[in-house]
């Protein structure tokens, strides 16, 4: 298996404009998770997904992000417009099962707004 | 408010000696416990887990204990290598799967 597959890798945009981040999970895999991490925050977990259903969003920090997954291999966040407050490494994990399960990381989306 | 502590600052540790690592945690009652390493540029890896009626776990130079009285982790690598070097994540599950992190420690072990 490949892992996790994110893309893209690094995202330059500016200002006001839509961004969307994409994950693969490793296949099998129930639950798939979505962080942000910055120096000052270190890594924030944005969303959560068990089989493709939204288990807790909480952590989204506005209504500019919006996250999707309309099958089992497949996964969106969105930000929508993006601020510069948003430049980040952005995460996809995924695991077999919950907390009793290691995650797996792709490795990651570095966003930056200007 | 509840939160994870790990120290914030790098800590340098000369090669050959054991490495500790603190993760402490306040107001949750996790069921288990994770540790990952995170070199930079790269996601984090999974080392260990360790479930909360365990009070150590080993793999290879690497030793976890969960004390869940004093709401605390403990991260020993043993004979350290320049190779150990790298920022560490705990990880808790706190509810209905859902799990946090840390912020990290780096680690440096000078040769």
């Amino acid at each position: 298996d490949a892992g996790v597959i994110q893309s893209p890798r690094h995202e330059v945009t500016e200002m006001g404009q839509e961004v969307t981040l994409r994950c693969k999970p490793i296949s099998g895999h129930d639950y798939l998770f979505w962080y942000r991490q910055t120096m000052m925050r270190g890594l924030e977990l944005l969303i959560y997904f068990n089989n493709n259903v939204p288990i807790d969003d909480s952590g989204m920090p506005e209504d500019r992000f919006s996250a999707k997954m309309p099958n089992a291999s497949f996964s969106t966040l969105k930000i929508q417009p993006s601020e510069p407050r948003d430049s980040a490494v952005y995460f996809c994990a995924s695991s077999l099962g919950g907390g009793a399960e290691k995650l797996f990381f792709g490795s990651g989306t570095q966003l930056s707004v200007l | 408010s509840q939160k994870i502590e790990q120290n914030s600052e790098a800590l340098n540790i000369q090669e050959g000696k054991t490495a500790t690592l603190t993760c402490n945690y306040t107001n949750y009652s996790p069921a288990y416990l994770q540790w990952y390493r995170q070199d930079p540029g790269r996601g984090p890896v999974f080392l260990l887990l360790i479930r909360e009626n365990e009070k150590e776990k080993r793999k290879e130079r690497l030793k976890v204990t969960f004390d869940t009285t004093l709401k605390q982790s403990l991260f020993h690598i043993t004979a350290s290598q320049p190779a150990d070097s790298a920022t560490y994540l705990c990880a808790l599950e706190v509810r209905d799967d859902k799990i946090i992190f840390g912020k990290g420690t780096r680690l440096h072990i000078l040769p």
